[in-house]
């Protein structure tokens, strides 16, 4: 079974829909990551959490909010989906701090906002 | 700020030609340096990671890396490339005392049977 899951792996949904995409984690890292990646722009970190309780924005956080359910249990809303969302999303977790961290990454939801 | 900036979006080589990937990282500090591969329909995974140990950092199937402090360089090669190594390459970059990795834009590899 995978460390790391993605649910679902595609949706299409329409303009001002509500989404959420679920990642799940049997790694037993505190840190999950929520990414998003575009077509020439490589990935772009929308969120990410430290423990239950610590969360914090990245670089393009607008029109997202995040739920740290449970230290393997990370969700990403989309409150009101708009077709500039459309993108492959990634939840990520890494393995601790220190110089040697890894981040192990989710197959990704490929979502389309029409 | 910190950045990194993959030279070539896309590269072609042969079957058993030298494959060589550019990574050049903006930082004045030396960071720590990552390389992950995108197979098709798949999640990032590592191939390998510069920590300030060894600047000649060898990899998952046969990558290999090299720092070089004074070109701000972090280059990923393999010797002889084969068609499994058809991917989708990203450089990353986490400066030292930050939380996260920022990515390049990513270098797709097209291997020529």
């Amino acid at each position: 079974d995978a460390d790391v899951t993605q649910t679902p792996r595609n949706r299409i949904t329409k303009t001002g829909k509500r989404i959420m995409l679920e990642c799940s984690q049997t790694k037993g890292h505190d840190r999950m990551y929520w990414y998003r990646q575009d077509p020439g722009l490589g990935l772009r970190l929308i969120y990410y959490s430290f423990d239950v309780k610590d969360i914090n924005k990245g670089e393009i956080s607008d029109g997202y909010s995040v739920s740290r359910q449970a230290q393997a249990k990370f969700s990403l809303s989309l409150e009101s989906a708009i077709p500039n969302q459309t993108a492959l999303y990634f939840c990520a977790t890494r393995e601790g701090s220190g110089r040697t961290d890894t981040q192990y990454f989710g197959p990704g939801t490929r979502l389309t906002v029409l | 700020a910190q950045s990194v900036t993959q030279l070539g979006s896309h590269v072609s080589v042969s079957e058993g030609a030298l494959v060589l990937l550019r990574c050049n990282y903006s930082s004045s500090v030396p960071p720590y340096l990552f390389w992950y591969v995108q197979y098709p329909n798949q999640g990032l995974q590592l191939l390998l990671k510069y920590t300030s140990a060894a600047t000649l950092v060898k990899g998952i199937n046969g990558f290999e890396a090299e720092f070089k402090k004074s070109e701000t360089s972090f280059h990923l090669t393999k010797p002889s490339a084969h068609m499994s190594d058809a991917a989708e390459y990203f450089c990353a970059v986490r400066q030292t005392g930050a939380n996260n990795l920022f990515f390049g834009t990513g270098t797709r590899l097209t291997v020529i049977p």
